[in-house]
């Protein structure tokens, strides 16, 4: 069955160095992939996808993730981490179907807190 | 740029009672799907709709719960005689559906708990 792993439940950094968020997704072919931040108690907002192409997309507030095809990995990064970038953030996979849609399978998400 | 919006944010029921609850998408979206998300989980798929025809459900959508979207803008999802395990965030996104994939844009959710 298809699924997405994010192997850090929670990560600490200090405000100013550099983030990685790892993802990993099992999966016959090349999925849609995604990134969705998401602060307590709000909906998931959009920060980057991969769906052909150049494998490092940029996506907003200044993340940056890379496609690596040989590892199923779909890693997040970001150089400088702010205070205000504590949240939880998902990895998703976007599978068809066969019924039409393209759904979103989620990992169970990465909890980033940032020290001052 | 409105976004999706979804009425109420809490909603706050006892055990067997039924509720309702409201998604609008972003106005120019065709497709519009529903997710439940609970405590320390990642949200899960339950339904999809392109325009006014529900396509597909998941295994996860019991008999309690049903989903219209009548005029191909607005949509509801009911869960009748809630149950505890009920209890959780009620997601809606919505997507432009043109021959090929698009992000899905969500909104704040619907957060349910059962007494």
């Amino acid at each position: 069955a298809q699924s997405v792993t994010q192997p850090d439940i929670h990560i600490t950094v200090s405000e100013g160095a550099s983030l990685e968020l790892r993802c990993n997704y099992s999966y016959g072919a090349t999925p849609y992939l995604f990134w969705y931040v998401q602060s307590p108690g709000q909906g998931l907002q959009l920060l980057l996808k991969y769906f052909s192409g150049d494998t490092l997309v940029q996506g907003i507030k200044g993340f940056e993730a890379e496609f690596k095809r040989s590892q199923s990995s779909f890693n997040l990064r970001k150089p400088s981490v702010h205070w205000s970038d504590a949240a939880e953030y998902f990895c998703a996979v976007a599978l068809y179907s066969g019924a039409g849609s393209y759904q979103l399978t989620f990992g169970k998400g990465t909890k980033l807190s940032v020290i001052p | 740029d409105t976004g999706v919006s979804q009425d109420p944010r809490h909603k706050i029921t006892k055990r067997g009672q039924n509720v309702t609850f409201r998604c609008d998408p972003i106005s120019e979206h065709n497709r519009l799907y529903w997710y439940r998300q609970t405590l320390g989980q990642g949200p899960e798929f339950l339904t999809y709709f392109q325009n006014e025809a529900q396509l597909e459900k998941s295994r996860l959508l019991s008999d309690r719960f049903s989903a219209e979207r009548p005029k191909g803008s607005f949509s509801t999802l009911e869960i009748q005689r809630t149950e505890q395990g009920d209890s959780a965030m009620y997601l809606c996104a919505s997507s432009l559906w043109t021959g090929s994939n698009q992000p899905q844009h969500f909104g704040d959710g619907t957060r349910l708990s059962i007494l």
